[in-house]
């Protein structure tokens, strides 16, 4: 079974530039999350999805952060302005509503680092 | 916000068993302990998750205390591949949406 798909693996960009990563889900997951993980500390759930609508976006900062998931399957997240402090690994994750516990499963991550 | 506290650090000889403890004092009766780890580099991977019985899987074992307020985490034979940071996370069982919240982890280091 393949796992979450997450690209770009790494990016660099100057501070105030735009940026966005994608993520694919594990086939069939209704539920997707994106975290930020800043260098030293556990991972911050930014927003969370079932199926094509938001299910809870309170941590996400909305003046520069906005993400879709269109359809349901894939989804973006978007950064624009950056900021130099927007500097961390941004983790996609995805569960299934089937199942025992509906064990949450994460991407490798998007490595961004703003300059 | 997390609802666990665990030790910033541990070591333990490689072949030895590895014994990481977290304490959840106000978790409550719809919530699960689950076990992340995440190798440098890489997401969070899942090791293991349980209500309130013992449990034990390929990857470890996990032991709830009567009282659910603690748990601990049995690596039963640690390798070098086994250093990570490895996360203790209450959950809740209840809702199908339920999301993890995660803290600082426990840094384990396996020494050769």
């Amino acid at each position: 079974e393949a796992g979450v798909a997450q690209s770009p693996r790494y990016k660099i960009i100057e501070k105030r530039q735009s940026v966005a990563f994608w993520c694919n889900p594990i086939s069939g997951h209704a539920t997707l999350y994106w975290y930020q993980q800043i260098l030293g500390q556990g991972p911050k759930l930014l927003i969370q999805f079932q199926n094509n609508g938001v299910v809870d976006d309170s941590q996400l900062p909305k003046d520069r952060f906005s993400a879709e998931r269109l359809k349901g399957v894939d989804s973006t997240l978007k950064i624009q302005p950056a900021k130099l402090e927007d500097s961390a690994v941004y983790l996609c994750a995805s569960s299934s509503l089937k199942g025992s516990g509906n064990t949450i499963y994460f991407g490798e991550g998007s490595w961004l680092t703003v300059v | 916000d997390a609802k666990t506290t665990q030790p910033p650090s541990m070591d333990c000889a490689e072949g030895r068993a590895a014994n990481l403890p977290c304490n959840h004092s106000t978790i409550s009766g719809n919530e699960y302990v689950y076990w992340y780890r995440q190798i440098h580099s890489q997401g969070p991977q899942y090791i293991i998750h349980g209500l309130k019985n013992n449990e034990t899987n390929e990857m470890a074992s996990l032991i709830i205390t009567e009282d659910r307020k603690s748990s601990t985490l049995i690596l039963p034979h640690a390798t070098l591949r086994d250093t990570a940071v490895y996360y203790c996370i209450v959950r809740d069982r209840g809702s199908t949406l339920g999301r993890l919240y995660f803290g600082r982890g426990t840094q384990l280091t396996v020494w050769p």
